[in-house]
């Protein structure tokens, strides 16, 4: 059975101070790792996919990394508005097509 | 490129009454999903469709949930007799699916039930 677990579970920063999210997983067989954010009152919104082990991915102030038990989230000098909550999911071989998700790191980006 | 539909955004109802939510996904994708989420929680599976194919069903997935894609495009997910513990928001998501790859899932807003 596919498991996700994400650290910390809340996490208040400084504007302008950088700081990562981990992502800890275990798996049969990884086909994509995911990394959604989700404001309050609203659904999952995309942000990136990982595939393979060594893969980064960046969009603003977001950087994912990906190796073969984690994947962490890196926020380089956040902002206010980059206060969310986290989630990471994987899908595995022996899935499907679900996504299994983590319990969400809270951000708080205070000015 | 509007995004994936739910409606209504929320519903209260009465514990042993019927209810029905329908998700409207993205026009181009074919696979569509549901899920449930709590408090505090990631979102957990439910279903998938693949077109009008019902194609996995998740253990949470009890004999009160029923979800229909009549016809590939909507979904709609109805739960019977509704309980006090299925007070949750519940996802939908739809995904494009070629074949090659693995494409994301695009979420919608939800659908808040609570029961009274």
């Amino acid at each position: 059975e596919d498991q996700v677990t994400q650290s910390p579970e809340a996490l208040r920063l400084q504007e302008g101070e950088s700081s990562s999210l981990n992502c800890s997983y275990t798996v049969s067989g990884l086909r994509g790792l995911f990394w959604y954010r989700q404001d309050p009152g609203k659904g999952p919104e995309f942000l990136f996919t990982l595939y393979s082990a060594g893969e980064e991915k960046e969009k603003e102030r977001l950087k994912a990394t990906l190796t073969k038990k984690e994947s962490f989230l890196h926020i380089t000098a956040p902002k206010p508005e980059d206060s969310a909550t986290y989630l990471c999911a994987v899908q595995g071989e022996t899935s499907g097509s679900r996504l299994t998700f983590g319990e969400g790191t809270q951000l708080t980006v205070n000015p | 490129d509007t995004g994936v539909s739910q409606d209504p955004r929320h519903k209260i109802t009465k514990r042993g009454q019927n209810v029905t939510f329908r998700c409207d996904p993205i026009s181009e994708h074919n696979r569509l999903y549901w899920y449930r989420q709590t408090l505090g929680q990631g979102p957990e599976f439910l279903t998938y469709f693949q077109n009008e194919a019902q194609l996995e069903k998740s253990r949470l997935l009890s004999d009160r949930f029923s979800a229909e894609r009549p016809k590939g495009s909507f979904s709609t997910l109805e739960i019977q007799r509704t309980e006090q513990g299925d007070s949750a928001m519940y996802l939908c998501a739809s995904s494009k699916w070629t074949g090659i790859g693995n494409q994301p899932q695009h979420f919608g807003d939800g659908t808040r039930l609570s029961i009274l």
